[in-house]
């Protein structure tokens, strides 16, 4: 497996843009995820990149993969109280495993 | 509509008392997956299903087992629960290969 890491807590004031990092060894991932977790709650889905993208935006979600530095990023545009979360990055590759990160726990204050 | 379902959502058990954890889904996916998750830290993966081909992963204690009695189901059977084993306890879902994964709500297990 691959070893991913994340910074672990991020703190945000609302409505300003939030942008959580995370780093990745395995350059074979096909896919790289990002999911919410809300207290008590399980993954959600936020968004995902294929490996030969460099830029996915979907609504105020922007995900940027650089393969050179095996970086991947998400960016959450006018930060909610409603984000506030624990957000997961993983890589999957074939062997129908993901390598999650340790979550970078979001806050957004008032 | 609700795709990956764990039930129950809590579960309270005694120390040595068998538990089984129950997942289903409605996506019709070959591979399900058992994840256990301690407080703050990652989903750490137990083992998988693809169709009714099992595969653990090696350093999931022998007190955890999985039965996958069709598509639809996967359960989650603690012979002997310990404190430790005291986590959220995860399923997730997906068509194989590097295809997404879609996770369940989660059931929380606590042991006495």
């Amino acid at each position: 497996g691959e070893d991913v890491e994340q910074s672990l807590f991020l703190s945000v004031r609302e409505g300003d843009s939030s942008v959580i990092n995370c780093t990745y060894t395995d350059s074979s991932s096909t896919y790289l995820y990002w999911y919410k977790q809300e207290p008590g709650a399980g993954l959600q889905l936020l968004t995902y990149i294929f490996s030969n993208m460099d830029m996915k935006q979907d609504q105020r979600l922007t995900v940027l993969l650089n393969k050179k530095d095996k970086h991947l990023s998400l960016r959450i545009a006018d930060t909610q109280t409603g984000d506030s979360a624990i957000y997961f990055c993983a890589g999957g590759g074939n062997d129908y495993k993901l390598s999650f990160g340790a979550g970078t726990t979001v806050t957004v204050r008032a | 509509d609700a795709m990956v379902i764990q039930n129950p959502r809590y579960q309270v058990t005694q120390f040595g008392k068998p538990v089984t954890l129950s997942c289903s889904q409605t996506l019709n996916h070959n591979v399900m997956y058992w994840y256990q998750q301690k407080s703050s830290q990652a989903p750490k993966l137990l083992f998988h299903y693809y169709d009714k081909d099992f595969n653990n992963e090696a350093d999931t204690p022998d007190n955890f087992q999985s039965r996958r009695p069709n598509t639809s189901f996967c359960f989650l059977d603690i012979r002997s629960p310990g404190l430790g084993d005291a986590a959220m306890y995860l399923c997730a879902t997906s068509r194989g290969g590097a295809e997404t994964q879609y996770f369940g709500p989660g059931t929380r297990l606590l042991v006495l």
